[in-house]
């Protein structure tokens, strides 16, 4: 079972500024089987990004997956105020379990 | 549009069983993988157990094989999750999930949480 590890823990950040969010694997992802989610307060986690890159739809563009073996990345362009929430990235292998991350929160600076 | 509402939660004390429901709509209920998810408070998300699209296959996170157990009914459109033997850790929101593009949990319900309490 591959294990996730994001960072940072917490980024602290302006509107207009972009975010990049990282998630490491425990070993190499052989699959595109890499998601990102998005959680706010109160509120479910929303499908961002699925197959390592493919943005749900309607995600706006800004949102960006990307990265291969052990290191992938969720950068925010241009936050807009909206952004500011709690990030998680998922993995699953060739069978279950579904592994998370244990989240990134984007806050306002 | 997809519609996933969860219902059954509440307070219950260590060693009780509780089931929760998912009522689903906007999709062929049938044609989906579907999944249980939960959140301790304040903690992150921990996948719970997927069942296949028919039912065929069940699978479950080690901290719930064994006291677990997911079923639908693809004629009502329902997801459950029966919990036996709860645990002061199994509290949590629980949301149903449906699995869509390359294993990604495209739609959740709105959670609903469980309380193991004393």
């Amino acid at each position: 079972e591959i294990v996730l590890t994001q960072s940072p823990g917490t980024l602290s950040l302006s509107p207009g500024e972009s975010a990049t969010l990282s998630c490491r694997a425990s070993q190499a992802i052989t699959n595109r089987y890499l998601m990102w989610y998005q959680q706010k307060p109160g509120q479910a986690p929303r499908l961002l990004i699925y197959g390592v890159s493919s943005r749900d739809t309607g995600i706006p563009d800004r949102f960006r997956g990307s990265g291969s073996g052990t290191d992938f990345t969720l950068t925010i362009s241009r936050l807009e105020p909206e952004d500011f929430a709690v990030y998680y990235c998922q993995h699953y292998g060739d069978s279950p379990p579904w592994t998370f991350g244990q989240g990134t929160k984007v806050e306002i600076k | 549009q997809v519609h996933l509402v969860e219902s059954g939660g509440g307070v219950v004390q260590p060693g009780r069983s509780l089931r929760l429901s998912c009522a689903a709509s906007g999709f062929t209920f049938g044609d989906y993988g579907m999944h249980w998810v939960r959140q301790a408070p304040g903690k992150g998300l921990e996948w719970v157990a997927v069942i296949w699209y028919d039912g065929s296959k069940k699978v479950y996170a080690d901290s719930v094989k064994g006291r677990f157990t997911i079923s639908r009914d693809n004629s009502k459109n329902t997801l459950s999750l029966h919990m036996d033997s709860l645990r002061a850790e199994d509290t949590a929101t629980y949301y149903c999930v449906r699995e869509r593009w390359l294993k990604s949990f495209e739609n959740w319900g709105q959670g609903t949480l469980v309380t193991v309490s004393s």
